[in-house]
C-alpha cells in the first residue's frame, strides 16, 4: 500500500536511448511532479501538473516530456539521453491546499 | 526569485549535543517553511513546517521573517537523527512546489 511508487527504481541505459519511469500515487492527490536531485543532492522541480494540467515546467530541455494519463500517474519520457541525465528522479504529489508533499523512493538513472 | 540556502554541507555532532541546522531564504512574498529530511535507503518525508509551530521527534523551527531564517534546532541530539535535512519554501502563486535548499548532512556520533 504505497503511497507514491516509482519504477524502476534503478535505470543504467546508453546515451542516445529513450526511457520512461513511471509514477503512481494512491493518496487521491490532484497535483504531481517531477524532481531531480543532482550528484550533489540537490533537489530541483522539473514539472507540475494539477489534475492532469502542466502547471510549472522549469526550464527543462524538450528531451524530457511528462505525460499524465489521469491524476494518479505521471510519467517522465525522457529522448535522447545523455550523461548529464544521470541523476535521481524523484516523484512526488500533494493536494492542492495542503502543504505536505509526499515522494517515492526515487528512480536512479545512469547514463554511460 | 525564490532561493533557499543551507550554508553547511555537513553538520558532525556527538550524541546528546544540541543540533542547529541553518536555514536563510529568499523572497518577497510571504513564505511558508518545511524541513523535510532523508533517512538512509527512505524516502524523502516532510519533519515540520512553520505554519504548524510543532515539535516533532525533539526538533523545532521558527520563522524569523526579519533575519529570513528559519533554523531547525534540537537540544539533544540522537543517532538516529542521522539524516540529510533540506530546508524547503513553497511560493505560492507558483503553484505547490518547492524550492530546496542544498540539504545538510547531520551524523550524530556515538
Amino acid at each position: 500500500d504505497t503511497a507514491v511508487s516509482q519504477t524502476p527504481k534503478y535505470l543504467v541505459t546508453q546515451m542516445g536511448n529513450d526511457k520512461s519511469i513511471k509514477c503512481e500515487q494512491n493518496l487521491g492527490h490532484d497535483t504531481m511532479y517531477w524532481y531531480k536531485q543532482d550528484s550533489k543532492k540537490f533537489l530541483k522541480i522539473m514539472f507540475s501538473y494539477n489534475n492532469k494540467e502542466l502547471i510549472i515546467n522549469e526550464t527543462v530541455p524538450n528531451r524530457f516530456s511528462p505525460k499524465s494519463p489521469d491524476k494518479a500517474h505521471l510519467n517522465l519520457h525522457i529522448n535522447s539521453l545523455e550523461l548529464g541525465d544521470s541523476a535521481v528522479y524523484f516523484c512526488a504529489s500533494s493536494q492542492h491546499g495542503q502543504d505536505e508533499a509526499f515522494f517515492g523512493q526515487g528512480t536512479r538513472l545512469t547514463v554511460v | 526569485a525564490q532561493r533557499v540556502t543551507q550554508p553547511e554541507k555537513l553538520l558532525s555532532v556527538f550524541k546528546g549535543a544540541p543540533v542547529e541546522l541553518k536555514c536563510n531564504y529568499s523572497y518577497s512574498g510571504s513564505p511558508e517553511l518545511f524541513w523535510y529530511v532523508q533517512y538512509s535507503r527512505q524516502r524523502l518525508q516532510l519533519l515540520l513546517r512553520h505554519i504548524s509551530r510543532e515539535s516533532i521527534k525533539g526538533f523545532t523551527a521558527d520563522l524569523n521573517k526579519g533575519e529570513t531564517s528559519f533554523h531547525l534546532k534540537k537540544p539533544f541530539a540522537q543517532e538516529e537523527d542521522s539524516a540529510m535535512y533540506y530546508c524547503a519554501l513553497t511560493p505560492k502563486e507558483y503553484g505547490n512546489k518547492l524550492v530546496f535548499g542544498a540539504g545538510t548532512i547531520l551524523r550524530v556520533k556515538s
